[in-house]
Formats: C-alpha cells, sequence, structure tokens
C-alpha cells in the first residue's frame, strides 16, 4: 500500500524555522518525483514545491523562494521541506504529494497533512 | 503565473443529480489539466488527468473534458459519497496553480 506521512509540524514565532520530513512506503520512492501542497485554514490548495526523483530539478512557487528549501533522501525514502523565515500567511496544513507516472503530472498519492501555525 | 479559475465556488445538489464544475486557464494549457476530490479533512484524492482521463478506481459517473483553456468536470449522477471540495490545477508549466475550489453540497 502507498503511504506518505507528514511530520514536524506546529506551532512557531513569526522569523522562526522548522523541517518537515514525509515518509514513503509501498512504493519505489526513488523513482518518484515529490511536491509539497498547503491548504491554508478555510483556503484553497497551494502547489508550494516539486522535486525530482533524483533532486536534479526543484521548482518553488514565488512566495516560498529563499525561504523555503525542499531536498530529499533517497535511502531514507524521505522528502524535507525546510522552512525558514516564517511569516503568518505560511500558516497551513502541509501536504507532500507524490507525481504519478502515466497521469499526465497528476499528484497520485496524498499524505494525511502536517499543520504548521506561525503565531507570537 | 497560469491563473485557473473555477466556477461555480459551491453548487447546491441532490443525490442523483448531474453537476458541472468549468474551469479556465488565463491561458492555453493544451491538455494538462487536473481534478481533485477533497473531503472534509482530507487529503486531496486524483480523479481526472490529461483533462479526460479517468484515474484507476475513480468511479465513471466522473468525467471531465476539454482542452486550451475550457474545462469541465461533470458527475453524472450525484452519491452522497461525492459531496466535496472540487479543485482543478494545470500541470503544464511552473508554478503549478490550482482553480479556487468548488464545494458540492447538498441541497
Amino acid at each position: 500500500e502507498v503511504q506518505l506521512v507528514e511530520s514536524g509540524g506546529g506551532l512557531v514565532q513569526p522569523g522562526g524555522s522548522l523541517r518537515l520530513s514525509c515518509a514513503a512506503s509501498g512504493f519505489a520512492f526513488s523513482s518518484y518525483t515529490m511536491n509539497w501542497v498547503r491548504q491554508a485554514p478555510g483556503k484553497g490548495l497551494e502547489w508550494i514545491s516539486y522535486i525530482t526523483s533524483s533532486s536534479s530539478t526543484i521548482y518553488y512557487v514565488d512566495s516560498v523562494k529563499g525561504r523555503f528549501t525542499i531536498s530529499r533522501d533517497n535511502a531514507k525514502n524521505s522528502v524535507y521541506l525546510q522552512m525558514n523565515s516564517l511569516r503568518a500567511e505560511d500558516t497551513a496544513v502541509y501536504f507532500c504529494a507524490r507525481r504519478g507516472t502515466g497521469t499526465a503530472y497528476g499528484m497520485d498519492a496524498w499524505g494525511q497533512g502536517t499543520t504548521v501555525t506561525v503565531s507570537s | 503565473d497560469i491563473q485557473m479559475t473555477q466556477s461555480p465556488s459551491s453548487v447546491s445538489t441532490s443525490v442523483g443529480d448531474r453537476v458541472t464544475i468549468t474551469c479556465r486557464a488565463s491561458q492555453d494549457i493544451g491538455s494538462w489539466l487536473v481534478w481533485y476530490q477533497q473531503k472534509p479533512g482530507g487529503a486531496p484524492k486524483l480523479l481526472i488527468y490529461r483533462a479526460s482521463s479517468l484515474q484507476s478506481g475513480v468511479p465513471p459517473r466522473f468525467s471531465g473534458s476539454g482542452s486550451g483553456t475550457d474545462f469541465t468536470l461533470t458527475i453524472s449522477s450525484l452519491q452522497p459519497e461525492d459531496l466535496a471540495s472540487y479543485y482543478c490545477q494545470q500541470a503544464n508549466s511552473f508554478p503549478y496553480t490550482f482553480g479556487q475550489g468548488t464545494k458540492v453540497e447538498m441541497k
């Protein structure tokens, strides 16, 4: 069974840092491109970052460029999101999601999400 | 960035009804359009990819159509388990962008 489990969320003050982790199981993680997507309370989905299987290609949405860093460790079947200089508007549930193969870049597996709250 | 605009933002409907949700892209995205379903408190679920291809395991009452800038998600006969929010997403170019969502509610 394909599983993605996020962790590392919590309450952090503005300007602080958090590192999110997403542990994958049930599939050949090292062959898949991964994404992070977030959802602010009561709002829609926002794609924020993408990393290919070998980490050779990485993209970010403009609002997190220079503050967030995506990375992965294929030996540990995990993808990470280092979040620095956090702002109130970063408050959201953060999902990791797998880009499917044969799904025209659709994200075909998602974790349950981890909640990040940025507040003083 | 490509802007994705969904309509309506919400729809009140009944079991057995046909439901249509539209999604418009601010520029031509070919068929690089994905639809997701999200139930309250849950993660999104892939329904349709490449505008009209049904993801494995998704009931055939869901269908997608369109290309270029205008796309449609149709639920042919709404079931109680279809009450959820639906999002379109363009996968043509980065940054990937989502529509604002459509909430399907019971009348």
